[in-house]
């Protein structure tokens, strides 16, 4: 049973330029959440996907965006890269509540794409 | 979503119990406690969760005093892969908010 997948694992890209990371879910997962953690800091919750929309955002500005597909995968897209957008970008994947029948939300995260902007 | 406090960090001998105290005063009595950790250079790794009863899996126990204003999470026989930052979350669980906000965790370092 493959677990999240992320790609790329590293990237490297100059200011201003855009970017798209990659998320596949886990087997049977619906939702996918998105979140970027800098250097020394905890992950922070950029927005998640739910039947191909977005359900929740945090705060974060709109040049982050980002797409999931029919099949639950799900791309995340950063315009006009700043220095400060440099960190590790972990997708994870979790079951609807209304269809999971659980009360729990475990989330399985990815290994994350580091990307730096230089 | 109630904010959590965690000590920076901790040490533990191997072998030994490892006991990860959280505060979560200002909990909501909807709000679940959950622990995730992160090893080095990997995603964060779902530990365990709970609402007021202590609970227990193959990983861990999870402690929460009865006023729920603070959890310990236990890892019995502490091992030197159990090296890794801990995030005590607290989030409640309403349709889809499935958001997890983590803070700074609590860095345990297990010591040969």
């Amino acid at each position: 049973d493959a677990g999240v997948t992320q790609s790329p694992t590293h990237l490297i890209k100059t200011r201003g330029q855009q970017v798209t990371l990659r998320c596949s879910p886990k087997s049977g997962h619906d939702t996918v959440s998105w979140y970027q953690q800098a250097l020394g800091q905890g992950p922070q919750f950029i927005f998640q996907y739910y039947e191909e929309e977005e359900r929740q955002r945090g705060n974060f500005p709109d040049r982050f965006s980002g797409h999931q597909f029919p099949n639950y995968s799900s791309e995340l897209n950063v315009n006009a890269l700043l220095l400060g957008d440099s960190a590790l970008y972990l997708c994870a994947s979790s079951l609807f509540f209304g269809t999971s029948g659980s009360s729990t939300y475990e989330q399985y995260f990815g290994p994350g794409t580091r990307l730096t902007v230089t | 979503d109630a904010k959590t406090t965690q000590p920076p960090s901790m040490d533990c001998a191997e072998g030994r119990a490892a006991n990860l105290p959280c505060n979560h005063s200002t909990i909501s009595g909807n709000e679940y406690v959950y622990w995730y950790r992160q090893i080095h250079s990997q995603g964060p790794q779902y530990i365990i969760h709970g609402l007021k009863n202590n609970e227990t899996n193959e990983m861990a126990s999870l402690i929460i005093t009865e006023d729920r204003k603070s959890s310990t999470l236990i890892l019995p026989h502490a091992t030197l892969r159990d090296t890794a930052v801990y995030y005590c979350i607290v989030s409640a669980i309403s349709g889809n908010t499935g958001k997890l906000i983590f803070g700074q965790g609590t860095t345990l370092q297990v010591k040969p």
